[in-house]
């Protein structure tokens, strides 16, 4: 069983849809999630973090955590063309050399 | 120059070639990665340096040789390459969460294709 479980995708979504993005994970010593946004031809950048369970907003973002279940959600409000890229969540056991792991990334792609 | 550079984008290689990645912060981060990332599969780490120091060798072919010469420049080394290890070579330096976690900065990638 991989430690991170993401869907590859490709997900495609039309303009102003909501988009959900999720990963699960099997290491409950995770304590940080981050999701790194990935566009063509660029590397990743970071999108956003939260630490333990609970949702955190940013803009049309929303990250949400799930300790109990140990799933992670992203939701995309109002998505946009521009946020067509691949989504990739990762995690920390801080402490522990604060390695992230990695999801393999979800393609999105948000259509006209 | 600002964030993580590196160079080059592109390289193409035979398996008997020696080449080497480039990867430049102007970010002030004490801390500099080398990741791989396939199609399909998730971000593979392979080395780690803290102030110049190799703090991580997550069991990478000799093939693949890291050289760290201060913390803002991080250098891997090619040579030998097999065509499995063609893939998407990517650089990030880091800065610590006050709770110690490290929120990764990546360059854009070195595309490495071995015929």
């Amino acid at each position: 069983q991989k430690e991170v479980e993401q869907d590859p995708g490709p997900l495609s979504v039309p303009e102003g849809a909501i988009v959900s993005l999720n990963c699960t994970y099997s290491n409950s010593a995770f304590q940080y999630f981050m999701w790194y946004r990935q566009y063509s031809r660029k590397g990743p950048e970071l999108l956003m973090y939260t630490y333990s369970s609970g949702n955190k907003e940013d803009g049309r973002f929303t990250a949400q955590v799930d300790k109990s279940s140990k799933y992670i959600s992203l939701f995309i409000r109002d998505s946009q063309p521009s946020d067509s890229a691949t989504y990739l969540c990762a995690m920390i056991i801080t402490g522990g050399g604060n390695k992230l792991t990695f999801g393999t990334g979800t393609q999105l792609k948000v259509e006209l | 120059e600002t964030g993580v550079t590196q160079t080059p984008r592109h390289l193409v290689m035979g398996m008997t070639n020696k080449k080497s990645l480039k990867c430049e912060q102007h970010l002030g981060h004490n801390a500099m990665y080398w990741y791989k990332q396939s199609a399909k599969k998730p971000l593979e780490l392979m080395f780690v340096y803290n102030f110049k120091e190799q703090t991580e060798n997550n069991s990478v072919p000799s093939r693949f040789s890291p050289e760290c010469p201060n913390s803002s420049h991080l250098f891997l080394h090619l040579h030998t390459l097999q065509p499995e290890d063609s893939a998407l070579y990517l650089c990030a330096s880091s800065h610590p969460l006050a709770s110690g976690a490290n929120v990764l900065t990546f360059g854009a990638g070195s595309r490495l294709t071995v015929l």
